[in-house]
């Protein structure tokens, strides 16, 4: 069946990159995300990259695909406080109007000043 | 407007009562969805509205009823509801169930049952 499968926690001191990892196992997936889940708010789509990419940047964030491996990581140069978050990974599978997200666990990020 | 808002932020019920929860976003998206989320747990994905219709149903129990009067509106009403519903519960929206497809999520309407 479907899963996406995230590394739970990662702790990093201010200013470095940080590197959340994921890895899927539909070889279908066309479309894959990272949201940002501060506490106590809702989901902040962060980027997305379609599977015939294998990468993308947007400003400090850094996506890079490797469809072979099934694996996707999201980088955060320069990494801030505000940055420290739930981090969740999500796959699009199905068809039309059947279309869902299959989502990872989440890492927590810890920004150390 | 890029947002999507839900009422109310909280709610405290109990088990007897009947409630609902709204949902509005004003891009002209024609997907809606409900999301349950447990804290530190990723979201579960509920119902899924697309050109109105509802498409998707995660095998919802019926004590929770969604509804989607129009393409800018989603409800979920609530009815003899368990201490187990309690959770935090999102609506989403896109432009289409196809495409890439982004879900953009409210805040949220934290449900406690007492």
């Amino acid at each position: 069946g479907e899963d996406v499968e995230q590394s739970l926690f990662l702790s990093v001191r201010e200013g470095d990159s940080s590197v959340i990892n994921c890895t899927y196992t539909d070889s279908s997936s066309t479309y894959l995300y990272w949201y940002k889940q501060e506490p106590g708010a809702g989901l902040q789509l962060l980027t997305y990259i379609f599977s015939n990419m294998d990468m993308k940047q947007d400003q400090r964030l850094t996506v890079l695909l490797n469809k072979k491996d099934k694996h996707l990581s999201l980088r955060i140069a320069d990494t801030q406080t505000g940055d420290s978050a739930i981090y969740f990974c999500a796959e699009s599978i199905g068809a039309g109007n059947n279309r869902k997200l299959i989502w990872g666990l989440g890492t927590s990020l810890a920004v150390n000043p | 407007d890029t947002e999507v808002t839900q009422t109310p932020k909280h709610l405290v019920m109990g088990m007897t009562n009947k409630k609902s929860l709204k949902c509005e976003q004003h891009m002209g998206h024609r997907a809606m969805y409900w999301y349950k989320q447990k804290a530190k747990k990723p979201p579960e994905l509920m119902f899924v509205y697309s050109y109105e219709k509802l498409s998707i149903n995660e095998s919802v129990p019926s004590r929770f009823s969604p509804e989607c009067p129009n393409s800018s509106l989603l409800n979920l009403h609530l009815h003899a509801l368990q201490p187990e519903d309690s959770a935090l519960y999102l609506c989403a929206s896109s432009q289409a169930a196809t495409g890439s497809n982004e879900q953009f999520f409210g805040p949220g309407t934290r449900l406690t049952v007492l």
